[in-house]
């Protein structure tokens, strides 16, 4: 069964200051998704990693994707209020069904 | 304006009534999917559809059903809801399984 392992649940971070945020799978998959939820609302998307070594960069977040090692991270560039919010990895299974992780919620701090 | 939409937004059942979410998109996408978010859970996807006539179960799809009769909506269907399908349920869709999804505004489910 495909697990879908984020860490941490739970990131403070201090304005300025850069962070990663670490999406773990556990079988081969070379499709893998960053969605962000704000608190009360949907999700809305922000990066789809689609092969090995798959770089995107949207402003302070960057993503990458390392499909040997099973790994992605979502990289964030001195941190700012407005990216508070809980951060999704999901991972294609096979036949495009969706393994979500459990979220890491990140607080940014003056 | 491109979107996906949900109905009803909240909705207070009893156990054992039968009740129906739908799901309609805008955007001519041939995938969509449903999901639900539980606290520590993440989302766990239900049922999806890659076409018309053409769904697939998720992770977790018992008790619940789906249909796909047009290629727009994508009604979410609990014959016998129980306390345990109490949750947030997000309806979604993309153009191509693969590609970004696109997210209803989600339903809050709470079953007595």
């Amino acid at each position: 069964e495909l697990k879908v392992e984020q860490n941490p649940l739970f990131l403070s971070m201090q304005e300025g200051k850069n962070y990663t945020i670490y999406c773990n799978y556990s079988t081969t998959s070379d499709r893998l998704y960053w969605y962000r939820q704000d608190p009360g609302k949907s999700l809305e998307s922000l990066f789809v990693l689609l092969s090995n070594g798959a770089v995107k960069q949207e402003g302070r977040l960057m993503a990458s994707l390392d499909t040997k090692a099973r790994l992605s991270t979502l990289h964030i560039t001195a941190a700012v209020h407005d990216l508070s919010a809980t951060y999704f990895c999901a991972v294609d299974m096979g036949d495009y069904k969706l393994s979500f992780g459990a979220g890491t919620t990140v607080t940014v701090r003056a | 304006e491109a979107q996906v939409t949900q109905n009803p937004r909240y909705l207070i059942t009893v156990t054992g009534k039968k009740l129906t979410v739908t799901c309609s998109q805008n955007m001519n996408h041939e995938y969509m999917s449903w999901y639900r978010q539980d606290p520590g859970l993440g989302l766990r996807q239900i049922y999806y559809s890659m076409n018309v006539e053409v769904t697939d179960k998720g992770d977790v799809p018992e008790g619940y059903k789906v249909s796909r009769k047009e290629k727009r909506n994508f009604p979410l269907i609990l014959e016998s809801p129980s306390p345990n399908q109490t949750s947030l349920y997000f309806c979604a869709s993309s153009l191509l399984p693969y590609n970004e999804q696109f997210f209803g505004p989600g339903t809050r489910l709470t079953v007595l």
